[in-house]
């Protein structure tokens, strides 16, 4: 398997405009995750789905993001419209559905710049 | 939901000493904690992780303690090398939900 892919690699749009990042996760997992990274807040668990139904998107910091599964193969998350503030670098991870836990693959990020 | 706390946030060892990085989370059902190593311009990778019903666990020169009744957890590194040199975060996660909250990191530095 190839991993999780994610695209594009990098990202650069001005504010206002609609940006979407799209995942694939790893075949046969259960489980995809959105994340944002910044140096100032970290590693910030944004939505994650359960064999493509969101689970929790409490982490999803206003109504501009959104994010959706519409197969297991395939994730997008869509900023509308974008701001300044949202430049990160934004990473899907997938796992497996194991009982107490199992570990997350992280795809290469996507590094957003709004200008 | 879960809190993870980290320390420290930055660590600079000589080639060849030990590291050690603490977390403690605050959600006791939490059962599930990984520690991943992210490389500059890299993606996070799992090194080792360690579940609520074992105290400790070891890869090489890699250890990972977890005391529930206190709700922390350690990461060790022996014989420190250059190439340790990373972010490494600590994560927590309950069960049956596999909802994982991450530490804040620390920036590991080995001199040669």
């Amino acid at each position: 398997d190839a991993g999780v892919i994610q695209s594009p690699r990098h990202e650069v749009t001005e504010m206002g405009q609609e940006v979407t990042l799209r995942c694939k996760p790893i075949s046969g997992h259960d489980y995809l995750f959105w994340y944002r990274q910044t140096m100032m807040r970290g590693l910030e668990l944004l939505i994650y789905f359960n064999n493509n139904v969101p689970i929790d998107d409490s982490g999803m910091p206003e109504d501009r993001f959104s994010a959706k599964m519409p197969n297991a193969s395939f994730s997008t998350l869509k900023i509308q419209p974008s701001e300044p503030r949202d430049s990160a670098v934004y990473f899907c991870a997938s796992s497996l559905d194991v009982a107490g836990g199992s570990e997350q693959f992280f795809g290469p990020g996507t590094r957003l710049t709004v200008l | 939901g879960e809190n993870v706390e980290q320390h420290p946030s930055t660590l600079s060892v000589q080639e060849g000493d030990s590291a050690v990085i603490k977390c403690t989370y605050s959600d006791s059902a939490s059962n599930y904690f990984p520690w991943y190593k992210q490389e500059l311009g890299k993606r996070p990778q799992l090194i080792i992780d360690i579940r609520s019903n074992v105290g400790e666990k070891k890869d090489q020169r890699i250890a990972v303690t977890l005391n529930k009744t206190a709700k922390h957890f350690s990461l060790h590194i022996t014989e420190t090398q250059p190439e340790d040199s990373a972010v490494y975060f600590c994560a927590a996660s309950r069960p049956n939900n596999n909802d994982m909250r991450f530490g804040a990191g620390t920036r590991l530095t080995v001199k040669p």
